[in-house]
C-alpha cells in the first residue's frame, strides 16, 4: 500500500483563508517532502524536512513533521486562487533509495 | 537550465504498436526516475536509475514495459506491446543525487492507446 496517505482527498476554501492538509505514512522515513502539481503540468517541488525536523517554513507555506504519530501537516497560509492545484507528500525511505508519494489533496481557492 | 525535457508530449496510439518516450534529465543529475499517473491508481514509481544504472524496477508493471538508461543524458521508457490500459501520463524526474533529494519533473507524456 502507498506510504503517504493524505488527508483530505479534496479541500475548498475561500481566497485569504488558511489551508491545512495532513500527510500519514507508515514506516521510518529519511525526509518527507510536498510538491505541488497544477492540473496538466508536472510537479514542482515544495519544500524537504528531515526526519530529525520538526518544523520549516517557506514563504507562506509552514511544515510541521510528527515521527511519533508518522504523521506531516502543510499549512498554506493566506490562501490566493492562484494556489489552487493538487499537493502530494512523498516519502523517502531511511535508506534514501525510494520516494512514494500519496494520492495527493486538491485544493480549490475560490477567489 | 531548460530542466526535465520529455517527448513527445502527446502520443495517441492503437493497441499494439510499440511507443518510446523520451527523457533528458538535467545535466549533473545522477537519478532519474520514471513515474506513471492515473486517475485511479495515483502516481507511481516505475523504474529509478542511479549513474545510468537501474536501481529500483519494481514497480514496472510487466515485461512489456522496458526502459534504459545509455547515458547521463538521455533516457527512454519503451512500451510493446501497448494496451489500452497503458493510457496514462508519464512523468519522468531527475535528483542531484539519491531518491531522497528534490525530484525535478518534466511536463510530461501524455499517452493514449485506442
Amino acid at each position: 500500500s502507498q506510504q503517504g496517505e493524505e488527508d483530505p482527498q479534496a479541500l475548498s476554501i475561500q481566497e485569504g483563508e488558511n489551508a491545512t492538509m495532513n500527510c500519514s505514512y507508515k514506516t521510518s522515513i529519511n525526509n518527507l517532502q510536498w510538491y505541488r502539481q497544477n492540473s496538466g503540468r508536472g510537479l514542482v517541488h515544495l519544500i524537504l524536512i528531515r526526519s530529525n525536523e520538526r518544523e520549516k517554513h517557506s514563504g507562506r507555506l509552514r511544515v510541521t513533521l510528527d515521527t511519533s504519530k508518522k504523521s506531516s501537516s502543510l499549512l498554506i497560509t493566506a490562501s490566493r486562487a492562484a494556489d489552487t492545484a493538487s499537493y502530494f507528500c512523498a516519502t523517502t525511505d531511511t535508506g534514501g533509495f525510494k520516494t512514494i508519494f500519496g494520492a495527493g489533496t486538491r485544493l480549490f481557492v475560490k477567489a | 537550465d531548460a530542466g526535465v525535457i520529455q517527448s513527445p508530449r502527446h502520443e495517441v496510439t492503437e493497441m499494439g504498436q510499440e511507443v518510446t518516450l523520451r527523457c533528458k534529465p538535467i545535466s549533473g543529475h545522477n537519478s532519474l526516475f520514471w513515474y506513471r499517473q492515473t486517475m485511479m491508481r495515483g502516481l507511481e514509481l516505475l523504474i529509478y536509475f542511479n549513474n545510468n544504472v537501474p536501481i529500483d524496477d519494481s514497480g514496472m508493471p510487466e515485461d512489456r514495459f522496458s526502459a534504459k538508461m545509455p547515458n547521463a543524458s538521455f533516457s527512454t521508457l519503451k512500451i510493446q506491446p501497448s494496451e489500452p490500459r497503458d493510457s496514462a501520463v508519464y512523468f519522468c524526474a531527475s535528483s542531484r543525487d539519491r531518491a531522497a533529494d528534490t525530484q525535478y519533473f518534466g511536463p510530461g507524456t501524455r499517452l493514449t492507446v485506442l
